[in-house]
């Protein structure tokens, strides 16, 4: 199975900052990497699939990018509503796999 | 509007059985792979299984393999996890997804049901 390592676990930030969030795979993924927002009680929302294409009604401070092994989530400019977790997801083959979350913080 | 709702989690002892539901709507159900995901308290996700839209192909993880079954009835634009042999290692929040079926997504998760609660104790 393909092993995803995020970076960092958490994060403390403040609203307007712009933060950036890593992901590594332990083997070649082409760009079928995916990130999701969790908040807390709540389902998993897709944010960018593909390694860099936006979801459909994911705000555009959101971007992906990357491919091969090393991907990155980058937010702009923060929002309060931006403060959860973050996962990432290759989809490169079965079985999918999540990496183990990035908790953002207000700082 | 898509909408998936997970039904069926208890609590079960150890060596249990246990049939969960997804009721979906809001998207034509026989054309899209179909997809239970679990989360155990405080963890990260872990997928589970899935389930391509005729129910002819179906995919485990390792740690439920012979042990739990997929299957969907496209005429009740239903979805079903049969659980067997539960462990403590079972216990999580599972959500059943819809796949994204865009070719440069792969096989990621488009939308998620709230989840449905399984307890193992």
């Amino acid at each position: 199975d393909i092993q995803m390592t995020q970076s960092p676990s958490a994060l403390s930030a403040s609203v307007g900052d712009r933060v950036t969030i890593t992901c590594r795979a332990t083997q070649s993924i082409n760009t079928y990497l995916s990130w999701y927002q969790q908040k807390v009680g709540k389902a998993p929302t897709l944010l960018i699939y593909g390694a860099s294409r936006l979801q459909s009604g994911v705000p555009s401070r959101f971007s992906g990018s990357g491919s091969g092994t090393d991907f990155t989530l980058t937010i702009s400019s923060l929002q309060p509503e931006d403060f959860a977790t973050y996962y990432c997801q290759q989809s490169y083959t079965i079985p999918p796999t999540f990496g183990g979350g990035t908790r953002m913080e207000i700082k | 509007e898509v909408h998936l709702v997970e039904s069926g989690g208890i609590v079960v002892q150890p060596g249990g059985s246990l049939r969960l539901s997804c009721a979906a709507s809001g998207f034509p159900f026989d054309d899209f792979t179909l997809h239970w995901v679990r989360q155990s308290p405080g963890k990260s996700l872990e997928w589970v299984s899935l389930i391509t839209w005729d129910g002819s192909t179906t995919y485990y993880a390792d740690s439920v393999k012979g042990r739990f079954a997929i299957s969907r009835d496209n005429s009740k634009a239903s979805l079903y996890l049969e659980m067997n042999s539960l462990t403590t290692e079972d216990t999580a929040l599972y959500f059943c997804a819809k796949d994204s079926d865009v070719a440069a997504a792969g096989n990621s998760f488009e939308y998620w049901g709230q989840g449905t609660l399984v307890t193992v104790s």
